[in-house]
């Protein structure tokens, strides 16, 4: 079965607020985790990434949290923007940099206008 | 960036005929590509690790020979479904890693079988 999952499968923000995914995994040797973002028909964005050995990592609007005593990984969005609505998954690769990455369900993210 | 381009986008194909997608990563070269099969609302399913120069590996309860995998150079793999039939109706898409962790995605194939 999947070894990464995700507690909210759907997500309604209104736009402005701040968003907040959640994913669990189950490999604790996973090494390095990625957020992508998906839109209909087309293939996965990358939007952020974050190494094991750190617990937060910031981009432009988004931060990624690692905790991996509970085995959590994070997506916080701020001020969320209507073209933020995407489905989100988090991805686990183990096996250093020639690892696979094994996906989470996805959540979907609508933001409301 | 890293750019990863797929073709065709969209494919629609008899029963029983064969099809072929390309992925091209354009802008680095890429020693492994990786194929996922995606159903609607679903997750992406790792299919098989193409490598440049030797034999795809495929994960448990994929046809090697159903999905044929060709990587023969460092930019670009290939992925021809033989015999297609239409439970191969799906999404493909192929990332390629640029030499580090991150993999990037092309945009995906609609694999439509009538």
């Amino acid at each position: 079965g999947e070894s990464v999952g995700l507690h909210l499968p759907t997500l309604s923000v209104q736009e402005g607020d701040n968003s907040i995914i959640n994913c669990a995994y189950s490999n604790s040797a996973s090494d390095y985790f990625i957020w992508y973002k998906q839109e209909s028909g087309k293939g996965p964005q990358f939007i952020i990434d974050i190494r094991s050995n750190m617990d937060k990592r910031q981009g432009q609007r988004v931060t990624v949290l690692l905790n991996k005593t509970v085995k959590h990984l994070s997506l916080q969005i701020a001020a969320t923007q209507p073209g933020d609505s995407a489905v989100y998954f988090c991805a686990e690769n183990y096996g250093g940099s020639q690892g696979n990455l094994i996906f989470g369900k996805g959540t979907k993210l609508s933001v409301k206008p | 960036g890293a750019v990863v381009s797929q073709h065709p986008s969209r494919v629609i194909c008899k029963s029983g005929t064969s099809v072929k997608i390309e992925c091209r990563s354009l802008d680095f070269q890429a020693t492994t590509m990786f194929w996922y099969r995606q159903f609607p609302k679903k997750s992406l399913m790792l299919m098989a690790t193409s490598n440049e120069g030797s034999k795809a590996t495929y994960e448990q309860g994929v046809e090697k020979d159903k999905f044929l995998i060709n990587h023969a150079s460092l930019t670009l793999s290939t992925l021809t479904v033989t015999s297609a039939h239409p439970e191969d109706s799906s999404f493909y898409i192929c990332s390629a890693k640029r030499g580090g962790w991150a993999a990037f995605f092309g945009q995906g194939t609609r694999l439509t079988v009538v």
